[in-house]
């Protein structure tokens, strides 16, 4: 059962505007997610997270949302440039226990020039 | 870059035999992670490792096997290699809750 779910599989837009990307978690024990970012061939790499004491996190053009009473969570990228296209992986963890880091299926993103 | 190398990074074998992929750090991490990614499915957490001999099952463990013997060296075993385990693997290391985990550049296996 997939406790970390990206419902869009793709999403296209054009070059300067806005990507939203969504993810929603079913694990009430998660309090830490990241934003990982794949290029074709390569491996994951780290894009920002955030802990559920805080409901926004911005670095530069990426900022991460969480909304915890809904178990939601959304990734903004603005302005969209070409070198973001890619697979975005959404994941989830606790910080107490066993510390597995869950991991969607990804939504590969395409920037139109 | 973390200091993190997979070998092999592509790897083609038969049916039935055993295949070994090694994940190898030179950060001193805790915690080190195998994943799967098939398409459709993102990363799926194969075993895990919380130190020196101290590993536990993931989501989709059946059919492998893990050692920790140090603390820079993960191995992943397919004892008998099936054709549904051609996929991409990937290590991971992290140091624990709240914090990201880096990931190698990962391993193609074939399964023929």
């Amino acid at each position: 059962d997939q406790q970390v779910k990206q419902n869009s599989p793709s999403l296209s837009v054009q070059e300067g505007r806005i990507s939203i990307l969504n993810c929603d978690y079913t694990n009430s024990m998660f309090d830490y997610f990241l934003w990982y970012k794949k290029y074709p061939a390569e491996g994951p790499t780290f894009l920002i997270s955030i802990s559920s004491i805080k409901d926004k996190n911005e670095d530069g053009r990426f900022t991460v949302f969480l909304n915890k009473s809904a178990k939601h969570l959304s990734l903004h990228i603005v302005p969209s440039q070409p070198g973001d296209s890619a697979v975005y992986f959404c994941a989830a963890s606790a910080t107490t226990g066993d510390y597995k880091l869950s991991f969607g299926a990804g939504t590969t993103v395409t920037v139109r020039a | 870059d973390a200091g993190i190398t997979q070998s092999p990074r592509h790897k083609v074998t038969e049916t039935g035999t055993p295949v070994t992929l090694r994940c190898h750090q030179t950060e001193n991490h805790r915690y080190m992670y195998w994943y799967r990614q098939d398409p459709g499915h993102g990363l799926r957490l194969i075993h895990y490792s919380y130190g020196v001999k101290d590993t536990d099952k993931g989501e989709v463990s059946d059919g492998y096997s893990v050692s920790r013997s140090k603390t820079e060296d993960f191995l992943l075993t397919l004892e008998s290699a099936t054709s549904s385990q051609t996929s991409v693997y990937f290590c991971a290391i992290s140091d624990g809750g709240g914090t990201e985990a880096f990931f190698g550049q990962g391993t193609r296996l074939t399964v023929v």
